[in-house]
């Protein structure tokens, strides 16, 4: 059964934290995704990595960054919280380089910055 | 570049009857298209996928839809709704060429089955 798990739920931390969200995902996939998920707005794609090391902005990176050490794990980071970044962030992965692969989701993380 | 819009935030329906959840996309180039669900508390799985071949796609828990590429459209259907199926239901369309495999997504179709 495939799995992709985040480390936390929920978050409460206070602006001008730095934040760290991690994925992991037990399926050997080489794409990892970080999403975040407003209402009315859908999931918009902040960054995605493509292999080890590698990472790729996606539509809404500002105030956020990456880290792909180890192929199983991708963690987002926030450098410094703002109210704005409050928000539900969900990971992803699939399989690499093939556009009609899956995508496999991570159950969320809730995110409230005060 | 391409865009996905579903065109009702929100859809009451009623249990047993038939649903539809409406999904336009803008694209120059071929797609691969998909729908999501989402429910309460839990990250989306697929619920199916139009990459090819027949325009009609069956996919889990009794859901299908139809790739009408005239006018780019992929509704998403179901025939007779159960409680269960209250969730929050997203389309999404990737790039046939390029292999990014990123996927873009629609604003979300909220269903809500009334008893």
């Amino acid at each position: 059964d495939v799995k992709v798990t985040q480390s936390s739920r929920y978050l409460v931390k206070r602006t001008g934290e730095k934040v760290f969200l991690e994925c992991v995902q037990d399926m050997d996939h080489e794409n990892m995704f970080w999403y975040r998920q407003d209402p009315g707005l859908g999931l918009r794609l902040i960054y995605f990595s493509y292999d080890v090391k590698m990472k790729e902005k996606g539509d809404i990176p500002e105030g956020y960054s990456v880290s792909r050490e180890k192929k199983e794990r991708f963690s987002l980071i926030l450098e410094s919280a703002s109210t704005n970044q409050t928000s539900m962030y969900l990971c992803a992965s699939s399989f690499p380089a093939q556009s009609q692969e899956t995508q496999y989701f991570g159950p969320g993380t809730r995110l409230l910055v005060l | 570049a391409q865009s996905v819009t579903q065109l009702d935030s929100q859809v009451p329906v009623f249990e047993e009857a038939p649903v539809e959840l409406r999904c336009n996309y803008s694209s120059s180039v071929s797609v691969y298209l998909f729908w999501y669900v989402q429910y309460p508390n839990q990250g989306l799985q697929l619920l199916l996928k139009y990459l090819s071949g027949s325009t009609l796609v069956k996919g889990i828990n009794g859901f299908e839809a139809e790739f009408n590429k005239s006018q780019t459209s992929f509704h998403l259907r179901k025939p007779s709704v159960h409680i269960s199926d209250t969730a929050e239901y997203f389309c999404a369309v990737s790039r046939y060429s390029g292999n990014t495999g990123k996927l873009i997504f629609g604003q979300g179709t909220t269903l809500q089955v009334k008893p």
